[in-house]
Order: structure tokens, then C-alpha cells, then sequence
């Protein structure tokens, strides 16, 4: 069975433009988290996604955002970027309440 | 609120010697699962196991074996001959058993270095 697959996978953006990023889940798992990694805060819930429905979020502003598909594919889009969003950003999917298995993760650098 | 806490920041142990990394953990749940991840430098987090909160077997996988006391609030992870192979950060977790509720809370990690 194929893995967490992430788009892209690296990307370059400047401050004030906004980015999506793209998860695809292990064939039949319907939840979708994401993550965020940096340095300096470690390993911070986004948000998680359940058939199409946001059932959880993390403490983030508002310019993070996220949906799902019927497919379970699921994007999430970052307006207004800061340099402070500059991170490596990590999906996972589970079937339901199962272990959350995770992709390779889009490093996003903003410049 | 739950919390999870790596006290080691970095590890290094020569090549065939056996290494524990310590994880503690907070959370006012009656039930919940304890993780462990390992992240290699390309970044991706592999799944090493989870552990049900009822369940306090030491567990052992090859080469790795995990140590759960409730009574502390610890889940620790042994490496026994550690190989070059075993370098990366590890990351314990923890989430709610709640079905609608999994999100992970992470401790900082353990930078784990073997030398050969």
C-alpha cells in the first residue's frame, strides 16, 4: 500500500503571498492532521480532518486554513505569509482513531 | 492540558552500545496512547509503536524495546546494539483516546547520534 504522499515537497515563497499545500492519505483512510515543525516550537497541531469535516484545530491564526475532499485528499492554504511560517509541514492520515501515519512532509522556506 | 517531556535533547553512544531515551508524560484522561516516531534527516516521521494506556506490558520489537509505568508517567524506549542506522531524533507523543479527538502532542524530541 502506498504511503503519505506530500506536494510539493520544497517551496520558496516571499512574505505577504499565500501557499497550498497537498496530502494524499494511505488508500482508505478517512482523517487527515497536519502539523507543523520548527526549531523553536517543535511539533504543533494544525488541524485534522474527518469526511470532509475540520474536527479539530490547533491553536493557529486564522490565515491557516485547511479542507478535505471526498477522496480524503485534503490541502491546506497559508495566506499572508511571515517569516515565522517558515517550517516543514507534516500530514499524517489514519483510519479513524488508528496510529497516524506520516508523509515526508513540504519544507516551506519565506523569504 | 496534556505534556509531554523529552528531558534528553542529545544522545550519543558509541556503536553497539545499548541507549534509553526517556519520555514523561502528563494528561488528566483515564484513557489514552502513548507513541513513539522516529525521524530520520529526510524529515519524514516513521511509526515505531503505540500503546494503549490499560495496557502496561513492556513491549519488545527486535532490537527496540519499550518500558510503560503509569505509576510514573513514563514511557521510555531502549535501543539494545545500537547501529549508525539507529541516528535520528526521536519524538514521543500522546493523544486522547477519544474518537474525534487523536491529535498528538509531542515532546521536543531526542537527537539521537551513534558513532561507529
Amino acid at each position: 500500500k502506498a504511503g503519505v504522499t506530500q506536494t510539493p515537497r520544497y517551496l520558496i515563497k516571499t512574505r505577504g503571498q499565500q501557499v497550498t499545500l497537498s496530502c494524499s492519505p494511505i488508500s482508505g483512510h478517512r482523517s487527515v492532521s497536519w502539523y507543523q515543525q520548527t526549531p523553536g516550537q517543535g511539533l504543533q497541531f494544525l488541524f485534522e480532518y474527518f469526511s470532509e469535516t475540520q474536527r479539530n484545530k490547533g491553536n493557529f491564526p486564522g490565515r491557516f486554513s485547511g479542507r478535505q475532499f471526498s477522496n480524503s485528499r485534503s490541502e491546506m492554504n497559508v495566506s499572508t505569509l511571515e517569516l515565522g511560517d517558515s517550517a516543514l509541514y507534516l500530514c499524517a492520515s489514519s483510519f479513524g482513531s488508528e496510529t497516524q501515519y506520516f508523509g515526508p512532509g513540504t519544507r516551506l522556506l519565506v523569504l | 492540558a496534556q505534556k509531554v517531556t523529552q528531558a534528553q535533547t542529545e544522545i550519543s553512544v558509541v556503536e553497539k552500545e545499548d541507549v534509553t531515551l526517556d519520555c514523561v508524560y502528563e494528561t488528566r484522561d483515564t484513557t489514552y496512547y502513548l507513541f513513539w516516531y522516529k525521524q530520520p534527516p529526510s524529515g519524514e516521521l516513521v511509526f515505531l509503536i503505540r500503546r494503549n494506556s490499560f495496557d502496561e506490558q513492556n513491549e519488545i520489537s527486535g532490537r527496540y524495546s519499550w518500558n510503560f509505568q503509569k505509576s510514573t508517567s513514563s514511557f521510555n524506549f531502549t535501543i539494545t546494539a545500537s547501529q549508525v542506522v539507529d541516528s535520528a531524533v526521536y519524538f514521543c507523543a500522546l493523544s486522547e483516546a477519544n474518537f474525534g479527538n487523536e491529535k498528538l502532542t509531542f515532546g521536543t524530541g531526542t537527537r539521537l547520534t551513534i558513532i561507529p
